[in-house]
């Protein structure tokens, strides 16, 4: 089974509509981090956590917010999507040492008509 | 800011070596990171080399790092058909882990 999981792995939905992207992992790390991908840019972090009640944003957080229920889960809500939200979005974990490597899942698409 | 650059696109015939290039601006960067992409996947680490060191290699890879003038390369001996993904380039400062990333480079590896 994979370490990180994301939930959808592609979504299509409308402008207004509330969605949630959701993260599970089982590698039992203190860290998760939600990325945005869009061609030509890389990844941008979007919100970071770095325990269940530390949460922080990241450089691209207007229009997201972020749930960290558990130590395995870090949701990613758009509360009213948008066309410019549509990219491919990735969460990813890691352990709590200086450079200690980043594990992503598997990316969701999401795609606002 | 930050920022990391990479071109965008590379390609090379299998067999060859290919050289992937990348720039970084915060001189503070503590570790710096290669990761792969394959199509539909998420990324998967590569390589890293913590900023005191001038290289680092391991199997096909070889990383460089220039620091004078915040240089990065990566180099993948032998190039495969396998190799073909988009790589990125990316910088961490501090004991926060937080990465930056380039926009990354698509290898393309033909016969």
């Amino acid at each position: 089974d994979a370490d990180v999981t994301q939930t959808p792995r592609n979504r299509i939905t409308k402008t207004g509509k509330r969605i949630m992207l959701e993260c599970s992992q089982t590698k039992g790390h203190d860290r998760m981090y939600w990325y945005r991908q869009d061609p030509g840019l890389g990844l941008r972090l979007i919100y970071y956590s770095f325990d269940v009640k530390d949460i922080n944003k990241g450089e691209i957080s207007d229009g997201y917010s972020v749930s960290r229920q558990a130590q395995a889960k870090f949701s990613l809500s758009l509360e009213s999507a948008i066309p410019n939200q549509t990219a491919l979005y990735f969460c990813a974990t890691s352990d709590s040492g200086t450079g200690s490597e980043q594990y992503f899942g598997p990316g969701t698409r999401l795609t606002v008509t | 800011g930050e920022d990391v650059e990479q071109s965008l696109f590379l390609s090379v015939r299998e067999g060859d070596s290919s050289v992937i290039n990348c720039t970084y601006t915060d001189s503070s960067s503590t570790y710096l990171y290669w990761y792969k992409q394959e199509p539909g996947a998420g990324l998967q680490l590569l390589t890293y080399i913590f900023s005191n060191m001038d290289m680092k290699q391991d199997q096909r890879l070889t990383v460089l790092l220039n620091k004078k003038d915040k240089h990065l390369s990566l180099r993948i001996a032998d190039t495969q058909t396998g190799d073909s993904a988009i790589y990125f380039c990316a910088e961490s400062t501090g004991g926060y882990n937080k990465l930056i990333f380039g926009a990354g480079t698509r290898l393309a590896v033909h016969p």
